[in-house]
């Protein structure tokens, strides 16, 4: 176990609609990611969060968005949802102050779109 | 935009058989690499890293890598596998000092027969 956890595992929601996954990270780590993993791939990298504050973001839409909270967890948020947003959706936590580039992920939230 | 290619996308080998999993990268800075395994039913974890100094580099249950600058590559090793081995396989890289973004590989699936 990582100690990241994320809610909910999975879930189900239509196009047009609106998500938002949770994430806690684990103890000392004050910075989470996000990354996408559609079925097939590699995760691919959302966005990043340090000191509640957004500092690195991939190819990814505008809907794509999120927060960081003063006791370090995280939200994304998804809105006007598509089929293509279908994927699991893994949260990585890291201790900024020592770069060893190692992740520790959470098992994911499985987003299906219909 | 970096990117990352693993070249197979599934391996399947007898136990005691040996490993070698291919990884290129596009990158042509300087780069911090990593492989994760996900094992069936877990999350991803880090198996080895590379940041600097010996390219030869030990991870964890007798697994080894090689980067190779000249070649961009960095490819994984194990001389006997175990069932325990099946897994999935990322290979990963890391540019620019303070950022966590890692680009992943699509991952190769390694099968284990006992």
């Amino acid at each position: 176990e990582t100690g990241v956890t994320q809610s909910p595992t999975h879930l189900i929601k239509t196009r047009g609609q609106q998500v938002t996954l949770r994430c806690s990270s684990q103890s000392g780590h004050n910075t989470v990611s996000w990354y996408q993993q559609a079925l097939g791939q590699g995760p691919q990298f959302i966005f990043q969060y340090y000191r509640e504050e957004e500092n690195g973001r991939g190819n990814f839409p505008p809907r794509f968005s999120g927060l960081q909270f003063p006791n370090y967890s995280s939200e994304l948020n998804v809105n006007a949802l598509e089929l293509d947003d279908s994927a699991l959706y893994l949260c990585a936590s890291s201790p900024m102050t020592v770069n060893t580039g190692e992740l520790f992920f959470g098992e994911g939230s499985r987003l299906t779109v219909l | 935009a970096q990117s990352v290619s693993q070249h197979n996308h599934h391996v399947i080998l007898s136990e005691a058989a040996s490993l070698e999993l291919g990884c290129n990268y596009s990158y042509g800075g300087t780069v911090n690499l990593f492989w994760y395994v996900q094992y069936p039913g877990q999350h991803l974890q880090l198996l080895l890293k590379y940041f600097s100094g010996d390219p030869l580099v030990k991870g964890i249950k007798g697994f080894e890598a090689e980067f190779i600058k000249s070649k961009f590559s960095f490819n994984l090793r194990k001389p006997s596998v175990q069932w325990s081995d099946t897994a999935e396989y990322f290979c990963a890289v890391k540019s620019g000092a303070g950022s966590y973004q890692l680009t992943f590989g699509k991952g190769t699936k390694l099968s284990v027969i006992p």
